[in-house]
């Protein structure tokens, strides 16, 4: 079945270091890929996608680049803050209805 | 976030009653999930809703778990002789179709604790 594999937490950084959070993915067809982050007390936030090879998802200083050949989805960011502070959960899907396959999570936390 | 509401946003229960969980989605996302988050088991799929029906129940756990949509919106998962093993957040989300063009949106969840 599918699967997502994200390195394990907790990363501790200090502000404005470089965050890369690894995510590898098996998947039978084609999957769209995503970053999800979960703040503390708040819910799942989408932060980025890509839903094809070579895609690049972006937003609020994060990227992450679809990656067929390797079957990566590895999330930076150039300059965390610790408003960056968060659970970051990479995820799947691969059918129409868009159920997600979810990794376990890595917590970032980001000192000043 | 983004307007997708559940209710309640914790519950204490003994082990052995029945509880409710709600879901109120954005009006117009026909699209809905139940996940449940629990330690050492990360986020699991549930159960997926279009409209009222349910096409993929496949993360239901078991039967003592069920979950129905009425109208198109409102959804409830309803636990019957709950187990200690129960105790997770349980969160909700939709979407308008298609997806995944179209983002999923999540809502703070409802923390279940069974003592």
């Amino acid at each position: 079945g599918d699967s997502v594999t994200q390195m394990e937490g907790p990363v501790t950084l200090s502000e404005e270091a470089f965050l890369t959070i690894n995510c590898t993915y098996t998947a039978t067809g084609y999957p769209s890929l995503f970053w999800y982050v979960q703040y503390p007390g708040e819910g799942l936030q989408l932060l980025l996608k890509a839903t094809k090879a070579d895609d690049k998802g972006s937003n609020k200083g994060f990227e992450a680049t679809y990656r067929k050949e390797t079957t990566s989805f590895h999330l930076e960011k150039g300059s965390v803050q610790v408003s960056d502070s968060a659970v970051y959960f990479c995820a799947l899907t691969t059918d129409s209805w868009g159920k997600l396959q979810f990794g376990a999570g890595t917590q970032v936390v980001v000192t000043p | 976030g983004a307007g997708v509401s559940q209710s309640p946003s914790n519950k204490v229960t003994e082990k052995g009653k029945d509880v409710e969980l709600r879901c109120d989605p954005i009006s117009g996302h026909t699209a809905l999930y139940w996940y449940r988050q629990s330690l050492g088991q990360g986020l699991e799929f549930l159960i997926y809703f279009q409209g009222n029906s349910a096409p993929d129940k496949s993360g239901l756990p078991s039967d003592r778990f069920s979950a129905e949509r009425t109208g198109g919106s409102v959804s409830t998962l309803t636990i019957q002789r709950t187990q200690q093993e129960d105790s997770a957040v349980y969160l909700c989300a939709a979407g308008r179709r298609p997806i995944p063009g179209n983002t999923i949106y999540f809502g703070e969840g409802s923390w279940l604790t069974v003592v």
